[in-house]
This record gives C-alpha cells, sequence and structure tokens, in this order.
C-alpha cells in the first residue's frame, strides 16, 4: 500500500518570502500522480499543483511550484511570494496511475499548517 | 466554472439515527468519491464509485455505510445507525477520466451527539 508522510507539522513564513513543505511518499509502482491540496479555514479542498511521475520536469502554477525527485519519492511545494491567503492546511496526496478501468483513490498525508505572517 | 456541490453543509443528528449526504458532481465526470476527516487529522478515502457500482472500498466503509446514484446527477452516502465517532467533515470527489483530477465538494459537516 502506498503512504505519504508530511513531516512538518507547521510552518511559519513572512508575506512575500518563498517557503518550502516536504512530502516524501512510499510506492512500488512507476507511474502515478502527485497532488498538494490546500484546505483553508473553511475546510475546502482546493487542489493547488499535480505532477505526473512520468514527466520530469517539476510542475509550476504561478507562485507555486514544486520539486519532484522520483528516486529519492519526495514532493516538494515551495511558495513564492507569500500572501497571507496562502494560510491554510496542506496536504500532500498521491494517486496510482494504473489504468485498470477503476477509480482511484487518493491517499493522503496528515498535512503541514502554513502560517503567513507580516 | 462547474464545481461539485453537497448538502447540508452541516448536519446534526442523534447517535443511532440514519442520515444521508448529498453531492451533485459535476456534471461529465464519471467517477465518484466519498472521503472523511475527523477534525485535527488526514483526509481518508471511505469509496469509489463508477459505472454505477463501487470500485474500492477502505476499510472504515462497512456494512454501517450505502452509497447510491438514484439518479443520474446526485451521488449519496447513507449511514445507517450513526455512532459518535461518525462525527467528521465528509467530502465528495469527482473526476472525468481515468487520468484527469479529483474535484473535491465544500463537505458536510457531520455531528452525532
Amino acid at each position: 500500500a502506498q503512504t505519504v508522510t508530511q513531516s512538518q507539522p507547521e510552518m511559519s513564513v513572512q508575506e512575500a518570502e518563498t517557503v518550502t513543505l516536504s512530502c516524501t511518499y512510499d510506492t512500488s509502482e512507476s507511474d502515478y500522480y502527485l497532488f498538494w491540496y490546500k484546505q483553508p479555514p473553511s475546510r475546502q479542498m482546493i487542489l493547488v499543483i499535480r505532477q505526473e511521475a512520468y514527466k520530469q520536469q517539476n510542475a509550476t502554477e504561478n507562485r507555486f511550484s514544486v520539486n519532484f525527485q522520483k528516486a529519492a519519492k519526495s514532493f516538494s511545494l515551495k511558495i513564492s511570494d507569500s500572501q497571507l491567503g496562502d494560510a491554510a492546511m496542506y496536504f500532500c496526496a498521491y494517486r496510482s496511475r494504473i489504468n485498470t478501468g477503476t477509480a482511484s483513490k487518493l491517499t493522503f498525508g496528515t498535512g503541514t499548517r502554513l502560517q503567513v505572517t507580516l | 466554472e462547474p464545481e461539485v456541490t453537497q448538502t447540508p453543509s452541516h448536519q446534526v443528528t442523534q447517535m443511532g439515527q440514519e442520515v444521508i449526504l448529498r453531492c451533485v458532481p459535476i456534471s461529465n465526470h464519471l467517477y465518484f468519491y466519498w472521503y472523511r476527516q475527523i477534525l485535527g487529522q488526514k483526509v481518508e478515502f471511505l469509496v469509489s464509485f463508477y459505472n454505477n457500482e463501487i470500485s474500492e472500498k477502505s476499510e472504515i466503509f462497512d456494512d454501517q455505510f450505502s452509497v447510491e446514484r438514484p439518479d443520474g446527477s446526485n451521488f449519496t452516502l447513507k449511514i445507517r445507525s450513526t455512532k459518535l465517532e461518525d462525527s467528521a467533515m465528509y467530502f465528495c470527489a469527482s473526476r472525468r477520466g481515468v487520468t484527469d483530477t479529483q474535484y473535491f465538494g465544500p463537505g458536510t459537516r457531520l455531528t452525532v451527539l
């Protein structure tokens, strides 16, 4: 079974600074997806960024980028120019890409709470 | 932009009562999911549904739980006899195809007294 580990329960960053959230995962599969979801106080789950394991290029979405190290099974999220609205819980998640015709679940880490200070 | 919707946003029930949580997935999506998140914990998979049947379920999804897509638009989660430990946020999610991203609804907060 796949596992996702987020070793930083809490992180803090000053507004306009850069912060990196860590995620490692364990899998025996070679083809999969990785995601970062943001959960603000409203508790809605919002997709931040997605990475396909077969792509060597790291995904970017505006101020959000990832550092995907497949051999190390590491998938960190970098937030540049942090804003107050970035304060939230961030979850790393894994999904198999095996095309068996059945729906694949997301396996989540325990989350990192990001505080943004002035 | 299409989104997943869930009703109610908050449900309070007495232990032993039945509850039905409702979701309307994005209209052209084919795969549907329920997850739950106990306060302060991680999001856990409950069940996935495709082609009008359960594809996969977790050990949490015991005989007290059932899912249904009664009319081609709604996707429901029923808890037959609620327990205190069922108190959690329940998220519905859907995705279009095998390679696509799952999109989550805003969640239903279930409180069992």
